[in-house]
């Protein structure tokens, strides 16, 4: 699985749009770009995930950029509740379930 | 969409002794199920790949004959801790072919 780097933390205002960025330059073709978070004992919550469109659902949307060398995640609107780790993850469909894990972005969403 | 389930949430146990975690597909069938550990304030690491009816695959520093992984059902992987010590208090999480991940359980051996 390729290597992703995310920043070590982010604040977001509650109410605002929390913009999460991954760097995966070496993504391979066949890889995917996976979106989990984490909060406080928890298992990872799937988020979102895609291969080179973006993509929206209830929780967020991602942006990749054309060259799939980056993504970000969009929380449109945060709130308390979204105060967790978030990984970016790039992996192939094959064995999804078996993923790399970076230590990922810490998000705390302030009042 | 796909739900996996783990059992027990938490767990103390003395040292010295084992512990059983279950790991179960609710709604869909599981060949290959995946085994993580995650440490106070850090990631989750890859521990094992579990198989359905074949031996599981542990990855590099992983003790295969410490943490024991049956897999022995489409639905139910377990993974025992033997004579667990403090330093195997950890938060044990699974997740299954698909990408869904189970509640975790917590480890605290005393």
């Amino acid at each position: 699985d390729a290597k992703t780097t995310q920043p070590t933390s982010m604040d977001c205002a509650e109410g605002r749009a929390a913009n999460l960025p991954c760097n995966h330059s070496t993504i391979s073709g066949n890889e995917y770009v996976y979106w989990y978070r984490q909060i406080h004992s928890q298992g990872p919550q799937y988020i979102i995930h895609g291969l080179k469109n973006n993509e929206t659902n209830e929780m967020a949307s991602l942006i990749i950029t054309e060259d799939r060398k980056s993504s970000t995640l969009i929380l449109p609107h945060a709130t308390l509740r979204d105060t967790a780790v978030y990984y970016c993850i790039v992996r192939t469909n094959t064995n999804a379930g078996k993923s790399t894990f970076g230590d990922g972005t810490t998000l705390t969403v302030k009042p | 969409g796909a739900v996996v389930s783990q059992h027990p949430s938490w767990v103390i146990c003395k040292s010295g002794t084992s512990v059983k975690i279950e790991c179960r597909s609710l709604d869909f069938q599981a060949t290959t199920m995946f085994w993580y550990r995650q440490f106070p304030k850090q990631s989750l690491m890859l521990m094992a790949t579990s198989n359905e009816g074949s031996k599981a695959t542990y990855e590099q520093g992983v003790e295969k004959d410490k943490f024991l992984i049956n897999h022995a059902s489409l639905t139910l992987s377990t993974l025992t801790v033997t004579s667990a010590h403090p330093e195997d208090s950890s938060f044990y999480i699974c997740s299954a072919k698909g990408g869904a991940f189970g509640q975790g359980t917590r480890l605290t051996v005393v």
